[in-house]
């Protein structure tokens, strides 16, 4: 299985800081490699996918680079509601692997 | 709009199965991908498997191999994952997710959730 690995594991930030989160995969996955937001209590959203495809709807604040085995995902300007927890996900291969998950917090 | 409406809650005894349901709206059923994610009181996201509504062709995830079964209805636009032999481990969050493209397998709508709870 490939394992997927995001750091850090919780990020503390203040409302309009500039963020990256980054996720490693243990064997290379080419582009096939998704974001996902996740508050308490609800559903994950959809960021990103390919890498760096913005999926319908999703502010350009967020973006997504990489290829292979490393990626980020990038925040800017920090708003209240974009404090979340954040999985990376490989589609590359079954089964499909989702990193460990990084907590973002108010500062 | 895309919709995926999930069945309710659910308490189940150790040892029995539970199944949940995913119907979806909004979009060609037999077009995308459907996938089964389940989350843990507390824990990250753990990928179950994944349904074609298609042809109805599945994979699962190995540690849900013998246990699992992802079925779909294509009358009703209705996904279905049948979980057996369950114990307090699976007591879960159950999400369906549909694929973000026709033909990709990267989930981009989610479904509400549905809480199994395993307990005697």
């Amino acid at each position: 299985d490939i394992q997927m690995t995001q750091s850090p594991s919780s990020l503390s930030a203040s409302v309009g800081d500039r963020v990256t989160i980054t996720c490693r995969a243990s064997q290379g996955i080419s582009n096939y490699l998704a974001w996902f937001q996740q508050k308490p209590g609800k559903a994950p959203k959809s960021l990103i996918y390919s890498a760096s495809n913005l999926q319908s709807g999703v502010p350009s604040k967020f973006s997504g680079s990489g290829s292979g085995t490393d990626f980020t995902l990038t925040i800017s300007s920090l708003q209240p509601e974009d404090f979340a927890t954040y999985y990376c996900l490989q589609y590359k291969t079954y089964p499909i692997t989702f990193g460990q998950g990084t907590r973002l917090e108010i500062e | 709009q895309v919709q995926l409406v999930q069945s309710g809650a659910e308490v189940k005894k150790p040892g029995a199965s539970v199944k949940v349901s995913c119907k979806a709206s909004g979009y060609s059923f037999t077009n995308y991908y459907m996938h089964w994610v389940r989350q843990a009181p507390g824990q990250g996201l753990e990928w179950m498997g994944i349904i074609d509504p298609s042809g109805g062709s599945t994979t699962y995830a190995q540690k849900f191999q013998v246990r699992v079964t992802m079925t779909r209805d294509t009358s009703t636009s209705t996904v279905y994952m049948e979980l057996s032999s369950l114990t307090s481990e699976d007591t879960a969050v159950y999400y369906c997710a549909r694929s973000s493209i026709v033909g990709g397998t990267s989930p981009g709508y989610w479904g509400q959730g549905t809480l199994v709870t395993v307990s005697s």
